[in-house]
């Protein structure tokens, strides 16, 4: 089994600040890792997803993330965010032998930018 | 082409009823999971089904049941309803029943009064 831990529940940045969304995990088998994010009253979009290879994974609107497996860590970055990134975001894991399509989800992280 | 829809997007039950919900996946996709998002346990795996037949179940109790049709479209039921069962219910199709290539539908808001 799996299990996941979103380390912030928000966080508070000023527009054009970096970022850090920090995820861990935990799991017996190796896992492919994602974060998705979701706007209010949407379903999930997904931002990045690691299956293997470089450890430094890139994203769409800017997002990167970067796998530790010694530290067992999936933390989310962006340089600069902007109001727009103002949604809930959350990190998942799926194994990569048993699981089918299913998705175990971190409880979420509010991000929040303000002017 | 066309993304994953569900319906309705929003639903009011009373306690003890049951409900129907639907979801339609991707052209071409055979996978269908569902997944239940409430503000106290977060999001949580319901159960897939690839090709009409369930793949996998989450721990959820015996009121919550699917199918899956021979078009791939998929339908959870959840009977005698019960205030906690408000939530969001998503659904997510993929070709080949892989989580790296999941997409994810809007959601039915169900609200049980």
């Amino acid at each position: 089994a799996q299990s996941v831990t979103q380390l912030d529940s928000q966080v508070p940045v000023f527009e054009e600040a970096p970022v850090e969304l920090r995820c861990n995990y935990s799991s017996s088998v190796s896992v492919y890792l994602f974060w998705y994010v979701q706007y209010p009253n949407q379903g999930l979009q997904l931002l990045l997803k690691y299956l293997s290879g470089s450890t430094l994974v890139k994203g769409i609107n800017g997002f990167e993330a970067e796998f530790n497996k010694s530290q067992t860590s999936f933390h989310l970055r962006k340089p600069s965010v902007h109001i727009s990134d103002t949604a809930e975001y959350f990190c998942a894991v799926s194994d990569q032998e048993t699981s089918g399509s299913r998705l175990t989800f971190g409880e979420g992280t509010q991000l929040t930018v303000n002017p | 082409k066309a993304g994953v829809t569900q319906t309705p997007r929003y639903l009011i039950k009373t306690r003890g009823q049951q409900v129907t919900l639907s979801c339609s996946p991707i052209s071409g996709h055979r996978s269908v999971s569902w997944y239940q998002q409430t503000p106290g346990q977060g999001l949580q795996f319901l159960f897939e089904y690839f090709s009409e037949t369930q793949r996998n179940k989450g721990n959820f109790p015996g009121r919550f049941s699917g199918r899956q049709f021979s078009n791939s479209r998929s339908e959870m039921n959840v009977s005698t309803l019960e205030l906690g069962d408000s939530a969001l219910y998503l659904c997510a199709s993929s070709l080949f029943g892989v989580a790296y290539e999941q997409y994810f539908g809007p959601g039915t808001r169900l609200t049980v009064t």
